[in-house]
């Protein structure tokens, strides 16, 4: 089946840093998602990205859709504590709502 | 609007047993998905409800069911529980014609001893 291929498993970074990260795929999809995950929650979207080359911006956090549609980029800027967490792209295999997940990157932000 | 609610939060089964996890989805959504979540990994896909009947099936034995209500919410089910059973395990919803963006509960943290 598909798979999406996150690393590495762990981050740490310094308040303020900027961090990227990136989802790589044998397979093509044609929606990325980006959702991040805090201890004891669900997992919350952050960002989707629907057309291959698409740059898109959520406040602090930009993804991009690569153009050959097989990797996704996440880029979070000036890095603050409540990013802490663990970061998944997302894509969906079949019926909208059968996501397949990557991984997942633990992030740390060190004050 | 009340996001996705889940219940119990947090629940203990022993092997063998049957356990019942409920879910209700976000107002105006009328599809539901539940996925599984073991430590350190992502979140599998288990299926997927829409017009309460079980639409997609990820690769769970039929161990696991399901079951959609009229008015949207589902419950999941796990019959004859294994240890390897115990997992988050979260309901998500969406309107059927979305495009994936999935809206997540808090999770049904399951432990089989």
């Amino acid at each position: 089946g598909q798979q999406l291929n996150q690393s590495p498993q762990s981050m740490f970074i310094q308040e303020g840093e900027d961090v990227s990260m990136n989802c790589t795929s044998s397979s093509i999809f044609n929606t990325w998602l980006w959702y991040k995950q805090d201890p004891g929650e669900g997992p919350v979207l952050l960002i989707a990205l629907y057309k291959a080359g698409e740059l898109t911006s959520n406040g602090r956090l930009t993804a991009q859709f690569g153009i050959t549609r097989k990797d996704s980029f996440l880029n979070i800027s000036a890095s603050i504590p409540s990013d802490v967490g663990i970061y998944f792209c997302a894509g969906p295999t079949g019926a909208n709502s059968k996501l397949t997940f990557g991984k997942g990157i633990t992030l740390s932000v060190r004050p | 609007d009340a996001g996705v609610t889940q219940s119990p939060t947090h629940l203990i089964k022993t092997r063998g047993q049957q356990v019942t996890l409920r879910c209700s989805p976000k107002s105006g959504h009328d599809t539901v998905s539940w996925y599984q979540q073991a430590l350190g990994q992502g979140p599998q896909f288990i299926f997927q409800y829409y017009e309460e009947e079980e639409r997609q099936r990820g690769n769970f034995p039929d161990r696991f069911s399901g079951h959609q209500f009229p008015n949207y919410s589902s419950e999941l089910n796990v019959n004859a529980l294994l240890l390897g059973d115990s997992a988050l395990y979260l309901c998500a919803s969406s309107p059927f014609s979305g495009y994936g963006e999935l809206f997540f509960g808090e999770g049904s943290r399951l432990t089989v001893l």
